[in-house]
C-alpha cells in the first residue's frame, strides 16, 4: 500500500458525461500528479499540483481539469466523455515534486466510458 | 520531445537464470525510475537513480544507470515466478529543473517459467 488513496476504484458511464475522480496523497507529501495509463496510449503525465498550485502540466486535453484543494486532496475532472477516454488513470504523490523525489502511485481509478 | 525505449517490450525468462532489461532515453537526464506493475495494479515504485553510475539493488533487481550513453539496464538474477510483471522506465525530465515530470516507457512484460 503506497499510501495514496483513489475513488472510486471504478467507473462506468455514457459519452458525454462528466465524472470526478478524487485523490488523496500520501501524509506529507505535497506534490500530487495525474497520469493516464491505456493501451495504445500507454502511461502518460496528464498535470501536477504542489500544494495548491499547478506546478507542470502535459498531454492533458482542454476537456479535464484538475485541482488540488487546501487539504491537499485532489479531483481530476472529466467531461464530454469520449469513448478513448476509458483508461486506468493514477493518481500519484511525493513529498515536493522536485526532481528526484521517489513518487508514490495509487491503485488508480478504471474509467469506462460507454 | 523525449522519447522513453525499453527493449524487449516481452521476455519468457527460465526460472533461476540471469537476464538484463534496458531503457534507452533521448535527451540528457540524471534520473531514472524503475516501477513494477503487476496487471490491473498499481506502479511499485522500484528503484530511484540520481546520477551517473548509480547502482541500487534490492533483492534479485540491480539497476544502474549511464547518463552518457542514455541507457539503464536491469538485472536480474536468478528469476523466480514471483519476478513475473511489467517493468516500467521512467525518466524525470523537466525544462526548468524544478519539477518533477516523468516519461515512461512502454513496459517491458516478464514471464517467469519453470
Amino acid at each position: 500500500d503506497s499510501g495514496v488513496t483513489q475513488t472510486p476504484k471504478h467507473l462506468i458511464t455514457a459519452t458525454g458525461q462528466r465524472v470526478t475522480l478524487r485523490c488523496s496523497p500520501r501524509s506529507g507529501d505535497l506534490s500530487v500528479y495525474w497520469y493516464q495509463q491505456s493501451l495504445d496510449q500507454g502511461l502518460q503525465f496528464l498535470i501536477q499540483y504542489y500544494n495548491g498550485e499547478e506546478r507542470a502540466k502535459g498531454n492533458i486535453l482542454e476537456r479535464f481539469s484538475a485541482q488540488q484543494f487546501p487539504d491537499l486532496h485532489s479531483e481530476l475532472n472529466l467531461s464530454s466523455l469520449e469513448l478513448g477516454d476509458s483508461a486506468l488513470y493514477f493518481c500519484a504523490s511525493s513529498v515536493s515534486g522536485t526532481q528526484g523525489n521517489t513518487i508514490y502511485f495509487g491503485e488508480g481509478s478504471w474509467l469506462t466510458v460507454v | 520531445e523525449l522519447k522513453v525505449e525499453q527493449n524487449p517490450l516481452f521476455l519468457s525468462m527460465q526460472e533461476g537464470k540471469n537476464y538484463t532489461i534496458y531503457c534507452n532515453y533521448s535527451t540528457t537526464s540524471d534520473r531514472l525510475y524503475w516501477y513494477r506493475q503487476d496487471p490491473g495494479k498499481s506502479l511499485e515504485s522500484l528503484f530511484v537513480l540520481l546520477s551517473n553510475g548509480a547502482v541500487k539493488q534490492e533483492g534479485r533487481l540491480m539497476a544502474s544507470l549511464d547518463t552518457k550513453a542514455r541507457l539503464s539496464t536491469l538485472h536480474i538474477t536468478a528469476a523466480v515466478h514471483d519476478l513475473s510483471a511489467t517493468y516500467f522506465c521512467a525518466v524525470d525530465k523537466d525544462g526548468t529543473g524544478a519539477n518533477s515530470k516523468l516519461t515512461f516507457g512502454k513496459g517491458i512484460t516478464l514471464s517467469v517459467r519453470p
